[in-house]
């Protein structure tokens, strides 16, 4: 099966800008994790959402910060506008069913540079 | 709170050499375990997992682990590590509601021949 598709690879930007992510999940996984991965660090989970709903969004700066998936299927990720510190690794996830210990399967991910 | 620790940023083994890397664990319930790596510009690709039963739990690429409750450790071990085996190693523990990971800071293998 195909695995989870996320593009740009690589973006460049200026502080301030806006930047758009995009992540096409395993075909039939109900749940799509977005994940910040700074430099050195571990995943940080962003937003979580079963179909096309959000099960949390707790740790997303929702002042510059935004997701959807609107059909239930792929997914947006949207910074405006960044600041320097949002200079990471945009790793989005999928998994089969929003349940205990269910594997999650993750994509290339997008790295993004702020200038 | 959930938390993972992995004490070793970084270290360089021998090829064919054995491998134990430590993750240390907070959780006030039975936790769910994982080990994940990933390659250089790659996504993380999960090495195996524990949830329950068996404590020795054996994963893909000769890895295996040890879930040892009394000392909130699960080491990923390797008997002969191999050169492709380079790469940074990441511990999570998942809630046992919602499905949502917590990563370690992460370990880098480096592997010499």
């Amino acid at each position: 099966e195909a695995g989870v598709a996320q593009s740009p690879r690589y973006k460049i930007i200026e502080k301030r800008q806006s930047v758009a992510f995009w992540c096409n999940p395993i075909s039939g996984h109900a749940t799509l994790y977005w994940y910040q991965q700074i430099l050195g660090q571990g995943p940080k989970l962003l937003i979580q959402f079963q179909n096309n709903g959000v099960v949390d969004d707790s740790q997303l700066p929702k002042d510059r910060f935004s997701a959807e998936r609107l059909k239930g299927v792929d997914s947006t990720l949207k910074i405006q506008p960044a600041k320097l510190e949002d200079s990471a690794v945009y790793l989005c996830a999928s998994s089969r069913r929003l349940a205990d210990a269910d594997t999650q399967y993750f994509g290339p991910g997008t790295r993004l540079t702020v200038l | 709170a959930q938390s993972v620790t992995q004490p070793d940023i970084h270290i360089t083994v021998s090829e064919g050499a054995s491998l134990e890397l430590r993750c240390n664990y907070s959780y006030g319930a039975t936790p769910y375990l994982f080990w994940y790596v990933q390659s250089p510009g790659q996504g993380l690709q999960l090495l195996l997992k524990y949830f329950s039963g068996d404590t020795l739990v054996q994963g893909i690429k000769g890895f295996e682990a040890e879930f040892k409750r009394s000392q909130s450790s699960f080491n990923l071990r390797k008997p002969s590590v191999h050169w492709s085996d380079a790469a940074e190693y990441f511990c999570a523990v998942g809630r046992n509601t919602g499905n949502q990971f917590y990563f370690g800071t992460g370990t880098s293998l480096t592997v010499i021949p």
